[in-house]
């Protein structure tokens, strides 16, 4: 079952305007969210995270919000560049109940970013 | 510092054969998670090793088998190859203690069975 859903396969946007990815889940016991872009032959790298316990984390262009209530949550990526067109995975855990290093992903979102 | 460093990078298998890859986490990580890509499956958990014990494991075959050694190097084995075992497999390392800084990937092991 996919408990992580990412139902926006693909996402254009004009560079300098504003990406908003979004990641909807299921399972109640997540308590930490991640998200990862990931280059062709690549591994995923890294982007930011929240916890639970919030509902906003800022880092330079990138901003992640947590709606618990909804089981929703969303990337914003402000202003969009060039160099941001990749997929882009959210990804949760379950730590306190499971283990840290257990991550269920989304299927991605392809994001291109236009001239 | 070096990051997570998986080789080979790219193998070609028979069906039927076995496989062993390995991960080499970023030095001090202690937990070492092995990841299976597929178009159709996206990206699935495999198992997680920390401090060379199996402390979770996905929904994969007993075929799919790996260890973690002291130095937290870690490997792992695919018996008996299937055409369907073809994918990017990825490891990722963490500190385990600090979840806000994710889990660090390598670049994968691209598995052709052919």
């Amino acid at each position: 079952d996919q408990q992580v859903k990412q139902n926006s396969p693909s996402l254009s946007v004009q560079e300098g305007r504003i990406s908003i990815l979004n990641c909807d889940y299921t399972n109640s016991m997540f308590d930490y969210f991640l998200w990862y872009k990931k280059y062709p032959a690549e591994g995923p790298t890294f982007l930011i995270s929240i916890s639970s316990i919030k509902d906003k984390n800022e880092d330079g262009r990138f901003t992640v919000f947590l709606n618990k209530s909804a089981k929703h949550l969303s990337l914003h990526i402000v202003p969009s560049q060039p160099g941001d067109s990749a997929v882009y995975f959210c990804a949760a855990s379950a730590g306190q109940t499971d283990s840290w290093g257990k991550l269920q992903f989304g299927a991605g979102t392809q994001v291109v970013v236009t001239p | 510092k070096a990051g997570v460093t998986q080789t080979p990078r790219y193998l070609i298998k028979t069906r039927g054969q076995q496989v062993t890859l390995s991960c080499s986490p970023i030095s001090g990580h202690r937990s070492v998670s092995w990841y299976q890509q597929t178009p159709g499956q996206g990206l699935q958990f495999l198992f997680e090793y920390f401090s060379e014990t199996q402390r979770n494991k996905g929904n994969f075959p007993g075929r799919f088998s790996g260890r973690q050694f002291s130095n937290s190097r870690s490997e792992m084995n695919v018996s008996t190859l299937e055409l369907g075992d073809s994918a990017l497999y990825l490891c990722a390392s963490s500190a385990d203690s600090d979840p806000n800084y994710g889990y660090t990937f390598g670049s994968g092991t691209r598995l052709t069975v052919v």
